[in-house]
């Protein structure tokens, strides 16, 4: 298994303002992931951070609103940018251990954002 | 496109009943299925994985099934708790990727 830590646990912003969200693995993982929850909604994926290049955003969002680094192989950060309440979601990064069909898929603790 | 669908979207249980939660994909080339838990505002706890070549996997009072060719998977738990009440969602890894139900949403009663 693997342990990630996700922190902040939860915040509430003001709207316009922008909020990093950091997630530390305790051991080496090639690819890191970030997910949006909304409320009542399942997970979305919002980007892949690989170390060394840039993320991989998957449709429907882009890199000036959810900036990601990603700067060693144990670290990832996501910034929800320029907020408004509709990016009032959980937020969640994680790993995949393993490959193949042996792939397990880990979770951080999770980030309840509440824009105001 | 892969897409999952759990069924019922919420159950309400007594103590004590054996219960079962399903979960279906449309596609049926996948790597994995993992069945998670999730608790109000909180991550994910991954409970079960079942490979593709796999037709199930035991975990204490949890026993998860796949049948890959009619995309299906159930996950039975036993005895149920108060303190099984949360979310439970399945996914599909396909293409590198995990793609989630809508999930499940369980109350124990005591």
């Amino acid at each position: 298994s693997a342990v990630i830590s996700q922190k902040p646990s939860r915040d509430i912003c003001q709207r316009g303002t922008s909020l990093t969200i950091q997630c530390q693995v305790d051991s080496q993982v090639t690819m890191m992931f970030w997910y949006r929850q909304q409320p009542g909604q399942s997970l979305t994926l919002i980007a892949t951070a690989n170390q060394g290049s840039e993320a991989t955003y998957e449709s429907g969002f882009v890199i000036d609103k959810f900036p990601i680094s990603r700067p060693n192989l144990t670290f990832s950060t996501l910034t929800v940018s320029n907020m408004s309440p509709e990016d009032s979601s959980i937020y969640l990064c994680s790993l995949v251990t393993g490959l193949g069909m042996n792939t397990e898929a880990f979770f951080g603790q999770g980030t309840r954002l509440t824009v105001v | 496109k892969q897409e999952v669908t759990q069924i019922p979207a919420a159950l309400s249980v007594p103590e004590g009943e054996n219960l079962v939660l399903n979960c279906s994909f449309t596609d049926s080339a996948i790597y994995n299925l993992q069945w998670f838990r999730q608790d109000p505002g909180k991550g994910l706890t991954s409970l079960l994985l079942i490979q593709s070549s796999q037709r199930e996997q035991t975990s204490g009072r949890l026993n998860a099934s796949l049948d890959k060719s009619s995309g299906r998977s159930t996950l039975y738990i036993a005895a149920s708790q108060p303190g099984d009440s949360a979310t439970y969602l399945c996914a599909v890894t396909q293409g590198g990727k995990l793609i989630f139900g809508q999930g499940t949403e369980l109350s124990v009663k005591p």
